[in-house]
């Protein structure tokens, strides 16, 4: 799977969009990327993910630039129960893959 | 509708006993997958298992780690003769299928080896 960097920590205000970045520039054709966060140790929760397009569900948007190099998770209005470690992940369209975690972008949401 | 249900939440081992988890898939999810969370640090992959079927555990350690997914029941990661390096949160994830399905976690269990 394509390797991910993140940067390691962002801050946000109540009520602000968050912005978290991904470089994903070794990504292959037949992968996908995937957003998941971890809150406080609790178990990863899925948010998103996508091929080549943008995506929106009722948590978040998810940019892919035009090359797939790159990709923006966007938390439109972040609260401060957004604070989490959040992941970008790459994954092969392939039967079973795994996730391989890296080290995420802890978010931080201030009031 | 229930997610992914993992039991016990907490164990508490003493060195040479025998850890077991479980973990019941969403309901219609026949995929098991197990990660490993060391104390800070990421999630590691474990095994990939479906019904009766042991897929991918490349991400086992070689010795006292073993996991099952029997045709009824839930699944089952066993760790023997634990140490105080197996304490770690232990998380399942499960999907419907065999493609590149959403993999949805479930609380974790966390092992604490005294």
């Amino acid at each position: 799977d394509a390797k991910t960097t993140q940067p390691p920590s962002m801050d946000c205000a109540e009520g602000r969009a968050a912005n978290l970045p991904c470089n994903h520039s070794t990504i292959s054709g037949n992968e996908y990327v995937y957003w998941y966060r971890q809150i406080h140790s609790q178990g990863p929760q899925y948010i998103i993910h996508g091929l080549k397009n943008n995506e929106t569900n009722e948590m978040a948007s998810l940019i892919i630039t035009e090359d797939r190099k790159s990709s923006t998770l966007i938390l439109p209005h972040a609260t401060l129960r957004d604070t989490a470690v959040y992941y970008c992940i790459v994954r092969e369209e392939t039967s079973g893959s795994r996730l391989t975690f890296g080290e995420g972008t802890q978010l931080t949401v201030n009031p | 509708n229930a997610g992914v249900m993992q039991n016990p939440r907490h164990l508490v081992r003493r060195r040479g006993q025998e850890a077991r988890l479980r973990c019941s898939p969403m309901k219609g999810h026949s995929h098991v997958y197990w990660y490993r969370q060391l104390p800070e640090e990421g999630l590691k992959f474990m095994v990939y298992l479906q019904k009766e079927n042991i897929i991918d555990e490349s991400g086992m350690p070689k010795e006292r780690f073993s996991a099952e997914f029997p045709k009824e029941g839930p699944s089952i990661l066993r760790i023997q003769q634990v140490v105080r390096g197996d304490s770690a949160a232990y998380f399942c994830a499960s999907t419907i299928g065999a493609g590149p399905d959403t993999q949805y976690f479930g609380p974790g269990t966390r092992l604490t080896v005294l």
